[in-house]
């Protein structure tokens, strides 16, 4: 039975760099996808991106440019970075090991406020 | 990005009731489409993916359809514990986009 836990600073100012971290027990990274998805309050899921075993990654384009994801086998953990956050990036963050077509297993997300 | 729009936003239902929900795609994505539901306070599980494979455990009243690029959520028998948000999600093309969720609501 796969277990992810997810930690991270759940209070940032903007401008301000957020960092989560996942770390998964009870299953391989192999064959899997790592995924990052936020939910802001009372809205809906926005994919953010995910990341392979071999380390390979696709992001939404409309973060691209502020995320970067990281895999680290060694430690069953992988991370995400969102730089110069704004208000406008709020919300609940999950870690999710996917499957090709599917979300498979959510961590149990992280609220990221950011407020000045 | 490929736009997934869900119909009904909201339905309000009672225990026994048939529900079906609706989510159609911008573009051809095959059958490329999971459903998932998520409780308040929750994260979200998945409950069926391409378009209409029931994932290990998840009670067969849930069942999906496709019809070219619409796509429905069945559940057979509302049950107090369906009542919850459903989300369609598109696995067809970068980036993964989600419909905007169905709320099942007590009557």
């Amino acid at each position: 039975q796969v277990q992810i836990h997810q930690w991270g600073a759940g209070l940032l100012k903007p401008s301000e760099t957020l960092s989560l971290t996942c770390n998964v027990s009870g299953g391989s990274f192999t064959g899997y996808y790592w995924n990052w998805i936020r939910q802001a309050p009372g809205k809906g899921l926005e994919w953010i991106g995910e990341i392979n075993h071999s380390g390979t990654t696709n992001y939404n384009p409309s973060l691209k440019s502020r995320v970067t994801m990281s895999l680290d086998t060694s430690r069953d953990h992988f991370s995400l970075k969102l730089t110069s956050v704004t208000v406008a990036d709020t919300a609940v963050y999950y870690c999710v090991r996917g499957r090709a077509i599917y979300f498979q297993n959510w961590g149990q997300g992280t609220l990221v406020s950011v407020s000045s | 990005d490929i736009q997934m729009t869900q119909s009904p936003s909201s339905v309000s239902a009672s225990v026994g009731d048939r529900v079906t929900i609706t989510c159609r795609a911008s573009q051809d994505i095959n059958a490329w489409l999971a459903w998932y539901q998520q409780k308040p306070g929750k994260a979200p599980q998945v409950l069926i993916y391409a378009a209409s494979s029931l994932l290990s455990g998840v009670p067969s009243r849930f069942s999906g359809s496709q019809s070219g690029t619409e796509f429905n959520l069945t559940i057979s028998g509302l049950q107090p514990e369906d009542f919850a948000t459903y989300y369609c999600q598109q696995a067809h093309t970068f980036p993964r986009t989600f419909g905007g969720g169905t709320t099942v609501e007590i009557k």
